[in-house]
């Protein structure tokens, strides 16, 4: 079956460097989507990416998919301690959001 | 406007017993999926409901089974229950264009299963 990989499992950074995080799928995907989950919490949506090649920025954060639609990043410029949990990409295979693969997640410590 | 909303928020069940999660959609959605996420794992995809109907399945055994209503609530129900099915259970909906659109998934908080 289809398997989403992310590295790192775990990283921790101070306060004001910069994250990335890298997923990879064994397939193809017809889209990537980025969630956040803070601990004790659920995941949150952060962004849809479609497009090979496609970048979108939200504020610090900036999204990337692939050439060949088969991996993605993730990428925090400056963190800030608000910026800790875990952040899992979910390959969408189907074309239809109806079954979602999620990664293995990346979990973000920052401290000051 | 309320988002996603599941009951109970936890749960402890001993092995051999049945439970029954509920979830209601945010308003104006009509898609309900259901995901497990076990402990320090990603979420895995159970099933998706759409039009009282499930549509998509991920690789669960029958003994999970699920079900959605006219107002397009869901509940998810666990047959048997055994320890390894301890896991905070996520339910998420969407409104689909059609039945082949992708759209914005948002997740509920979980109901947290314990099975002893």
């Amino acid at each position: 079956g289809q398997q989403v990989m992310q590295i790192p499992q775990y990283q921790h950074v101070q306060e004001g460097e910069d994250f990335t995080t890298y997923c990879n799928s064994s397939t193809t995907l017809s889209n990537i989507q980025w969630y956040k989950q803070r601990p004790g919490g659920h995941p949150v949506f952060l962004i849809q990416l479609v497009k090979s090649g496609e970048v979108k920025k939200q504020k610090r954060l900036t999204f990337q998919f692939g050439e060949a639609k088969k991996n993605s990043s993730l990428h925090i410029t400056a963190t800030q301690t608000t910026d800790v949990g875990t952040y899992f990409c979910a390959g969408d295979h189907t074309g239809t959001a109806s079954k979602l693969t999620f990664g293995t997640g990346t979990r973000l410590q920052v401290t000051l | 406007d309320a988002g996603v909303t599941q009951s109970p928020t936890h749960l402890i069940k001993t092995r051999g017993q049945q439970v029954t999660l509920r979830c209601s959609p945010k308003s104006g959605h009509d898609t309900v999926s259901w995901y497990q996420q076990a402990l320090g794992q990603g979420p895995q995809f159970i099933f998706q409901y759409y039009e009282e109907e499930e549509r998509q399945r991920g690789n669960f055994p029958d003994r999970f089974s699920g079900h959605q209503f006219p107002n397009y609530s869901s509940e998810l129900n666990v047959n048997a229950l055994l320890l390894g099915d301890s896991a905070l259970y996520l339910c998420a909906s969407s409104f689909k264009l059609t039945l082949y659109s992708a759209e914005t998934q948002y997740f509920g908080p979980g109901t947290r299963l314990l099975v002893l």
